[in-house]
């Protein structure tokens, strides 16, 4: 079984729609969550961190932690064609590790005109 | 402000020749990181340096070298490539874990082809 769980897609939606992203995981020790967007030929870039369980929101994205049932979810409001990407959980323990961070193998996403 | 870069952006290679991925962080970041992109492979750890002076080996790490030149660059060496090592990669870094959450910000990539 692997750590991370993430469906590949794509997903695709029209302009304006709520998209929901998620991931599965399987190792309790996760506390810090990651969601990266990366667009075609680029790197991936942060979008957000949350630590632990709850919610966070910047602008038109909701990143969601449910520990209990080892789910997160990210949340894009009011769907733009600019949000065309793929999207990469990833997520680490306390100690972080000197090894980084175990990444799901994103989903890619299409927002369509 | 840079960030993380790397070169060259583009490389085709041929089966046998040897080349290194150069990479620089002006964050000051402690641990650097390689990364290969496969498609439906996701990320895949290659090498990582958790410190300057330190280096370790991840989880693809065959065929490949590292350098920990100085706190601000890590280079990888693919010292005879083959047609597998064809692949995105991307270099990253992390400041200390209290001041980012253990984010990890990440160069614009690497493109290799072996031929």
């Amino acid at each position: 079984q692997k750590e991370v769980e993430q469906d590949p897609g794509p997903l695709s939606v029209p302009e304006g729609a709520i998209v929901s992203l998620n991931c599965t995981y399987s190792n309790s020790a996760f506390q810090y969550f990651m969601w990266y967007r990366q667009y075609s030929r680029k790197g991936p870039e942060l979008l957000m961190y949350t630590y632990s369980s709850g919610n966070k929101e910047d602008g038109r994205f909701t990143a969601q932690v449910d520990k209990s049932s080892k789910y997160i979810s990210l949340f894009i409001r009011d769907s733009q064609p600019s949000d065309s990407a793929t999207y990469l959980c990833a997520m680490s323990g306390w100690g972080g590790g000197a090894d980084g961070l175990t990444f799901g193998k994103g989903t890619h996403l299409i927002i369509q005109p | 402000n840079a960030g993380v870069t790397q070169t060259p952006k583009f490389q085709v290679l041929k089966t046998g020749q040897s080349m290194t991925l150069q990479c620089a962080q002006d964050m000051n970041h402690n641990s650097m990181y390689w990364y290969r992109q496969d498609p439906g492979m996701g990320l895949r750890l290659i090498y990582y340096s958790a410190s300057e002076g330190t280096t370790d080996k991840g989880e693809v790490p065959n065929g490949y070298n590292v350098s920990r030149l100085n706190k601000r660059e890590f280079s990888l060496r693919l010292e005879s490539a083959a047609p597998s090592q064809t692949s995105v990669y991307f270099c990253a870094s992390r400041p200390l874990q209290l001041l980012s959450g253990n984010t990890i910000y990440f160069g614009e990539g690497s493109w290799l082809t072996v031929v």
